[in-house]
């Protein structure tokens, strides 16, 4: 059963840069395609971006200036960075599993809430 | 960029049959997949590919999908079912192809 950890700072100050990271457990993250995902509290979801096996990216247009996805494949990890943060980026991020970038979201991490204030 | 629009509310008696919509361009050319998110937890795919069920969803969860909008059907609904409902495309119209979320549905079981 393949598992999904983020892990990063809680708190962010404006101007910086958010950098999460997503542990892969039980499976390879050599294949797949991996993605984030965020929730400003009390609102929807929207999708970041995701990074696929081969070490292609795709962005929401939206945030595609400000987002970075990266893979550590020796560490079963990916990452992920957003730079020049607001208290707009305050969100529940998600990381999460898509067979490939364009099939549904089959795996999700459990959240980590990232706050955005000096 | 493609929109996908749904309803912010949908309440239902327990026992009886929830539909909520997604509705988009043409969405009926996309696959749609659908999520269910409790409160205080992450999503879970519940319908995939318009109509098909992922291991572990009961049958009582349904998709279809035609024209402007697709349709998640909950029959049977029991109290487990409230949560809030999202769904998503993927967008390969555009010069950057990317994931489209609805602005998601609240359902509530009376």
């Amino acid at each position: 059963q393949v598992q999904l950890q983020e892990s990063g700072p809680g708190l962010v100050k404006p101007s910086e840069t958010l950098s999460l990271t997503c542990t892969v457990s039980g499976g390879s993250i050599s294949s797949y395609s991996w993605t984030w995902i965020r929730q400003p509290p009390g609102e929807g979801l929207e999708w970041i971006g995701c990074i696929s096996y081969n070490g292609r990216t795709y962005y929401n247009p939206s945030l595609k200036s400000r987002v970075t996805i990266s893979v550590a494949t020796s560490q079963n990890q990916f990452s992920l960075k957003l730079t020049s943060v607001t208290a707009a980026d305050t969100a529940v991020f998600y990381c999460a599993r898509q067979d490939v970038y364009s099939r549904p979201i089959d795996y999700w991490g459990q959240g980590t809430l990232v706050t955005v204030s000096s | 960029s493609y929109v996908l629009t749904q309803p912010p509310s949908e309440s239902v008696a327990p026992g009886q049959t929830a539909r909520i919509t997604c509705g988009g361009n043409n969405i009926g050319s996309n696959g749609v997949h659908w999520y269910q998110q409790k409160p205080g937890q992450a999503p879970v795919l519940v319908v995939y590919d318009d109509s098909d069920r992922p291991s572990g969803i009961p049958e009582r969860f349904s998709g279809s999908n035609s024209g402007n909008t697709a349709t998640l059907t909950i029959s049977r609904v029991e109290a487990g079912d409230e949560a809030d409902y999202y769904c998503q495309v993927w967008d390969s119209s555009s010069d950057h192809p990317h994931v489209v979320f609805g602005g998601g549905t609240k359902l509530t079981v009376l």
